[in-house]
C-alpha cells in the first residue's frame, strides 16, 4: 500500500458547485497535512495546512483531517473556473522535519 | 521578494550530454529539495539538503548529483543525460522547524533529452 493515495481524476464540476477532494494515507505518524494547488506549467503553491485532526477554513476553502480514518479532504465552495488546477495533498510526520510526502494530485476542471 | 528561482526554464539535451540546473532562494531557508514530476508519477524526490554543505538522497537519485556550497543555492547535475530523464524539475525550499509546514516551489525547468 502506498503511503499516500489520491485519485488522479480528472474531476469535472459545474461552476458554483461544491468540490470535494480527498486523500487517504497509511502512516499513522503523519501529523502535518497540506494541500497544494498547481496550475498548468507552474510550480505547486501551498493552499492550506492543518495540524493533526480537525477542520480549517480559509475563504471558500476548508481542509478537514480525520486521523482515525487516515483520510483528509479539501472542500471548495462556490467553485470558479479559476479553481481549475491540479490539487496535491501532502503530509509529514512529527519526527521527520526534513521531508514531505506528496499525493500524485487530482486534476480539477470547473466548467463555466 | 523573488522566492525560489530556477534556471534555465527550458532545455533540450542530447543523450550523453551534461548540464546543471540552478536553484536560488532568497528567503534564508535551511532546507532545499529537487523533485521531478512526470505524468502519472507525481512529484518524486531526487535529492535534498538540510543545510549548507549537506546533501541526502531521495527516492530517485540515480543519474543525478547535487551540491549545496552556499545556503541560498542548490545545484542539480546530470552527468550523462538519458531520455528517461526527460521531465519537469522543481526546486523547493522551506525553513527548518516543526512550525513551518510547507515548501515554496520554483516555477520549474522543462528538460527534454533526445
Amino acid at each position: 500500500q502506498k503511503e499516500v493515495e489520491q485519485d488522479p481524476g480528472p474531476l469535472s464540476v459545474p461552476e458554483g458547485a461544491i468540490v470535494s477532494l480527498n486523500c487517504t494515507y497509511s502512516n499513522s505518524a503523519f501529523q502535518y497535512f497540506m494541500w497544494y494547488r498547481q496550475y498548468s506549467r507552474k510550480g505547486p503553491e501551498l493552499l492550506m495546512y492543518t495540524y493533526s485532526s480537525g477542520n480549517k477554513e480559509d475563504g471558500r476553502f476548508t481542509a478537514q483531517v480525520d486521523k482515525s480514518s487516515k483520510y483528509i479532504s479539501l472542500f471548495i465552495r462556490d467553485s470558479q473556473p479559476s479553481d481549475s488546477a491540479t490539487y496535491l495533498c501532502a503530509m509529514r510526520p512529527m519526527n521527520r522535519d526534513d521531508k514531505i510526502i506528496f499525493g500524485k494530485g487530482t486534476r480539477l476542471h470547473i466548467l463555466p | 521578494n523573488a522566492g525560489v528561482t530556477q534556471t534555465p526554464k527550458f532545455r533540450v539535451l542530447k543523450t550523453g550530454q551534461s548540464m546543471t540546473l540552478l536553484c536560488a532562494q532568497d528567503m534564508n531557508h535551511e532546507y532545499m529539495y529537487w523533485y521531478r514530476q512526470d505524468p502519472g508519477m507525481g512529484l518524486r524526490l531526487i535529492h535534498y539538503s538540510v543545510g549548507e554543505g549537506t546533501t541526502a538522497k531521495g527516492e530517485v537519485p540515480d543519474g543525478y548529483n547535487v551540491s549545496r556550497l552556499k545556503k541560498q543555492n542548490f545545484l542539480l547535475g546530470l552527468e550523462s543525460a538519458a531520455p528517461s530523464q526527460t521531465s519537469v524539475y522543481f526546486c523547493a525550499s522551506r525553513e527548518a522547524g516543526t512550525a513551518n509546514y510547507g515548501y515554496t516551489f520554483g516555477s520549474g525547468t522543462r528538460l527534454t533529452v533526445v
